[in-house]
């Protein structure tokens, strides 16, 4: 079956603890992406990968980091999470081949302390 | 600056009867536009998309969205509304190639039986 699998879909941590949010896709896309959702806001874009080892700042990147190693992994990383990254992380893909639809993953609610 | 905005934050509609969320956008270019869902608990699932051609485009689930240049909308409509459409609702534009894309604010779909 073609998907997103996000990883933890929830996690509790506390202010400064490094964590991973990982991502892996099994469409052979190119084009990876993660968002945060947050009420009244709709969905921001945090980073973005137009291929392995490209990867590029969206609109609201600071306090994250991410790296494209393998085609299929997009890994978010958090070095030293903060109460305002308390969110609803979504990955999402995209190839060539399928006009711009993104295919997402179903969310990692994140709880900063 | 490119944006998409959705006026509505909270729709209610009844059962049975038609429904129309709105949605805007600025943009420089031709846009691609794209209507997502978001069940509760569940990641973004593209209803539809338009890209050229007829102005009149058809979804799943018995949607459809109409692309109005003049207007700079892309609304989407529903003559039915079902239990089940209860959702959040996302507009997005984005372009060919670049891979960026802007979404609304969202709105919220309640269906009252």
């Amino acid at each position: 079956e073609a998907q997103v699998t996000q990883n933890p879909r929830y996690l509790i941590t506390v202010t400064g603890k490094k964590l991973t949010v990982t991502c892996s896709q099994n469409m052979n896309h190119e084009y990876m992406s993660w968002y945060r959702q947050d009420p009244g806001l709709g969905l921001r874009q945090i980073y973005y990968s137009m291929n392995v080892e490209v990867t590029d700042k969206g609109d609201v990147p600071e306090g994250y980091k991410v790296s494209r190693k393998e085609k299929r992994n997009f890994p978010l990383i958090l070095e030293s999470p903060s109460p305002n990254q308390t969110s609803l992380y979504f990955c999402a893909s995209t190839g060539t081949s399928n006009r711009g639809e993104l295919f997402f993953g179903e969310g990692s609610r994140l709880t900063v302390l | 600056a490119q944006s998409v905005t959705q006026p509505d934050i909270h729709i209610t509609v009844s059962e049975g009867a038609s429904l129309e969320l709105r949605c805007n956008y600025s943009y420089g270019a031709t846009p691609y536009l794209f209507w997502y869902v978001q069940s509760p608990g569940q990641g973004l699932q593209l209803l539809l998309k338009y890209f050229s051609g007829d102005t009149l485009v058809q979804g799943i689930k018995g949607f459809e969205a109409e692309f109005k240049r003049s207007q700079s909308s892309f609304n989407l409509r529903k003559p039915s509304v079902h239990w089940s459409d209860a959702a959040e609702y996302f507009c997005a534009v984005g372009t060919s190639g670049t891979y960026k894309y802007i979404f609304g604010t969202g709105t919220r779909l309640k269906v009252l039986a």
